[in-house]
């Protein structure tokens, strides 16, 4: 089975300053996705960036950028120039592959819980 | 694209009585997913349908829970019997198959 992991139940960071928050999964597969959600208070998740991991190259989605380590089985997320409106649970996520008959739930770890500091 | 809509938003019922949560996915979506997020964890998958069919409900956590889809497009979650343990957040996200998931505000379950 499948699992998502998530060491850091909190994490703080300065506006404007850069922040990494940490993923580590468990599966047996080669074809799978990742992703980092986001939920902030009484909101809904947000899918805030994705990575295939048959691709090498780490994603990036303006502010947000991933290091995606297959091997160790490590996908990061860090986040630049944090603003106040970043402060949310962060949730890494992974997927199976769109092989015939996969379900295409998500797999979640517990979350990271970011305040950004003025 | 409006978005995935779940309603109620909010549902406070007492010990015992049988609750029903509405989730209207992104129209075009033929995957819609029902997930439950208790406290202090991430959400947990609990079924799926792929247009009208259920392809998975053995993570349904008892039979006291059930799920359709009637027509392809909305889905109703229902909880019998409701017990203190079901009291969580309930999340509805839909997608193509394939794509990202969207999710909804969800339905937050209050057990008195």
């Amino acid at each position: 089975a499948q699992t998502v992991t998530q060491s850091q139940p909190e994490m703080s960071v300065q506006e404007a300053e850069t922040v990494t928050l940490s993923c580590t999964y468990d599966t047996s597969e080669s074809d799978y996705y990742l992703f980092w959600y986001k939920q902030p208070p009484s909101r809904q998740m947000i899918l805030v960036i994705r990575q295939e991991a048959y691709k090498q190259q780490n994603a990036t989605e303006n502010r947000f950028s991933v290091n995606f380590q297959k091997a160790a089985k490590s996908f990061s997320l860090k986040i630049s120039d944090s603003q106040l409106g970043d402060a949310a649970m962060y949730f890494c996520a992974y997927r199976t592959g769109d092989y015939g008959g996969s379900q295409g739930n998500l797999i979640f770890g517990k979350g990271t819980k970011l305040s950004v500091k003025p | 694209d409006t978005g995935v809509s779940q309603n109620p938003r909010h549902k406070i019922t007492k010990r015992g009585q049988n609750v029903t949560f509405r989730c209207d996915p992104i129209s075009e979506h033929n995957r819609l997913y029902w997930y439950r997020q208790t406290l202090g964890q991430g959400p947990e998958f609990l079924t799926y349908f792929q247009n009208e069919a259920q392809l998975e409900k053995s993570r349904l956590l008892s039979d006291r829970f059930s799920a359709e889809r009637p027509k392809g497009s909305f889905s109703t979650l229902e909880i019998q019997r409701t017990e203190q343990g079901d009291s969580a957040m309930y999340l509805c996200a839909s997608s193509l198959v394939g794509q990202p998931q969207h999710f909804g505000d969800g339905t937050r379950l209050s057990i008195l």
